[in-house]
């Protein structure tokens, strides 16, 4: 059974630009959640999809935002990059209530 | 809201010694524990969990960890651990206020755990 699959796993992008990051959870997980780590704050909650809607969001400005789609893959997008967006985010996905996340290898985010 | 304090930041210890890593959480509202791990430039993984019933759960690879919601701690220990179990540890807590979906996890700010020789 595929674990989470996240790509790209390795980006550099330039200040003011753009990104687009995807996750395929483990088949037949609904839930999608995206987190972002860096070394100073840690791993902090982005947001969480469910059966394509949005049910939780982190306290993050809205240049970052995400979908869910119908197969449950979801994407997340930076806009207006910023030196401070360079990390590593993590997908995670589970069946929802209560059941183990799983997390992805994650994507490592540069940003110059 | 809940919060997550992981008491060490650094926990170095010898090769077959018993560690503690220790948590304690933060919350208004039951929450769901878990403990994960991070290897260097991986992801994370799930360690163990508690959800309800016996407070003192068990990974296959030796750790356990017990609940206890008077001090609000949920510390992770090893009797004797192996040179591969350095790597980064992370407690976390899920609010079971959430509704039907839990992928929101409020996460420590991690113990790396560096086993010598």
């Amino acid at each position: 059974k595929a674990g989470v699959t996240q790509t790209p796993r390795y980006l550099i992008k330039t200040r003011g630009q753009q990104v687009t990051l995807s996750c395929s959870p483990i088949s037949g997980h609904r839930s999608v959640s995206w987190y972002q780590q860096t070394p100073g704050q840690g791993l902090q909650f982005l947001f969480e999809y469910f059966s394509e809607t949005q049910r939780n969001k982190g306290n993050f400005p809205g240049r970052f935002s995400g979908r869910q789609f119908s197969n449950s893959r979801s994407e997340m997008n930076v806009s207006t990059l910023e030196l401070g967006d360079s990390a590593l985010y993590l997908c995670a996905s589970s069946l929802g209530g209560g059941n183990t996340i799983y997390f992805g290898e994650g994507s490592w985010l540069t940003v110059v | 809201a809940q919060s997550v304090t992981q008491l060490d930041s650094q926990v170095p210890v010898f090769e077959e010694a018993p560690v503690e890593l220790r948590c304690n959480y933060s919350s208004s509202v039951s929450v769901y524990l878990f403990w994960y791990v991070q290897y260097p430039n991986q992801g994370l993984q799930l360690l163990l969990k508690y959800l309800s019933g016996s407070t003192l759960v068990e990974s296959i690879n030796g750790f356990e960890a017990e609940f206890n919601k008077s001090q609000t701690s949920f510390h992770l220990r090893k009797p004797s651990v192996h040179i591969s179990d350095t790597a980064e540890y992370f407690c976390a807590v899920s609010d079971l206020s959430s509704g039907t979906s839990y992928g929101k996890l409020t996460f420590g700010q991690g113990t790396i755990l560096t086993v010598h020789p």
